[in-house]
C-alpha cells in the first residue's frame, strides 16, 4: 500500500520569507502527485498537480513543486509567502496501477503560518 | 456553479443516534468518496465507489456505510454514532478512467457525537 509522509507539521514564517514543504511518498509504480491547500473553515483546493513530462510543476498564487522521482519526493516551494497563504498544505498521491479505483491517498497535512 | 453540495453543514449528535450526511454532485463524475479530517491525521477514506451501484471501503469504513443508487448521490450513514465519529467529513468526486484522479471536494460536514 502506498503512503504519504510530510514531516513538517507546522511551519512558522514571516512574509516574504521563502517555503518550502517536504513530501515523501512510498510506492515504486507510476504516480500523479497532489498538493492540496485547506484556508481556514473552507474545503480543499488543488494547488497544483504532476502526472507527466516536467518534473517542476507551477501552480496557483506562485507555488511549485519538484518532483524527484529518484527520492520519492514532491516538494513544495514559494519564494516569497504572503499572509494569506496562511493554510494546511495536504500533499497526496495516486497510483496508476492501483486497480479498479486510483484513490488519493493524503499525508498528515502541514499546518502554515505566515506573520504578517 | 458546477459542484459538490453537502447537508448538513454542521450538526451535534447524541451517541447512538443515526446520521445520514448527504452529498450531491453535478459534474457527472463517476467515481465518489467519502474521507473524514482530523487533526494530525489528514484525509482518511471512508468509502468509495468507483461508478453508480457499486461502493468499496476505505481506509476506515467501521461504523459507516454508503449507497450509490445514481451517479450524482453519494450519502453517508452513521448507523449508531459514537464520539469517536466526531470528525469533519468532506465528501468528493472524480473522472475515473481518464484524467489524473484528481479529487473535487465538496464544503465538509462537521460532526459533533456526544
Amino acid at each position: 500500500a502506498q503512503s504519504v509522509s510530510q514531516h513538517n507539521h507546522h511551519v512558522i514564517l514571516s512574509e516574504a520569507a521563502s517555503l518550502e514543504l517536504g513530501c515523501n511518498y512510498s510506492y515504486g509504480g507510476t504516480v500523479n502527485l497532489f498538493w492540496y491547500v485547506q484556508y481556514p473553515g473552507q474545503h480543499l483546493q488543488l494547488l497544483l498537480k504532476y502526472f507527466s513530462g516536467d518534473p517542476l510543476v507551477k501552480g496557483i498564487k506562485g507555488f511549485e513543486a519538484e518532483f524527484i522521482k529518484s527520492k520519492f519526493s514532491f516538494n513544495l516551494r514559494k519564494p516569497s509567502v504572503q499572509w494569506s497563504d496562511t493554510a494546511e498544505y495536504f500533499c497526496a498521491v495516486n497510483s496508476l496501477s492501483s486497480g479498479s479505483a486510483r484513490q488519493l491517498t493524503f499525508g498528515s497535512g502541514t499546518q502554515l503560518t505566515v506573520l504578517p | 456553479i458546477a459542484g459538490i453540495t453537502q447537508a448538513p453543514t454542521s450538526q451535534i449528535l447524541a451517541a447512538g443516534r443515526r446520521m445520514t450526511l448527504r452529498c450531491t454532485q453535478d459534474m457527472r463524475h463517476n467515481a465518489m468518496y467519502w474521507y473524514r479530517q482530523d487533526l494530525g491525521l489528514g484525509l482518511r477514506l471512508i468509502h468509495y465507489s468507483n461508478t453508480a451501484g457499486t461502493t468499496g471501503k476505505g481506509e476506515v469504513p467501521d461504523g459507516y456505510s454508503v449507497s450509490r443508487a445514481n451517479t450524482d448521490d453519494f450519502p453517508l450513514t452513521l448507523a449508531s454514532a459514537v464520539p469517536s465519529q466526531t470528525s469533519v467529513y468532506f465528501c468528493a468526486s472524480s473522472e475515473q478512467g481518464r484524467g489524473t484522479g484528481e479529487l473535487f471536494f465538496g464544503e465538509g460536514s462537521r460532526l459533533t457525537v456526544l
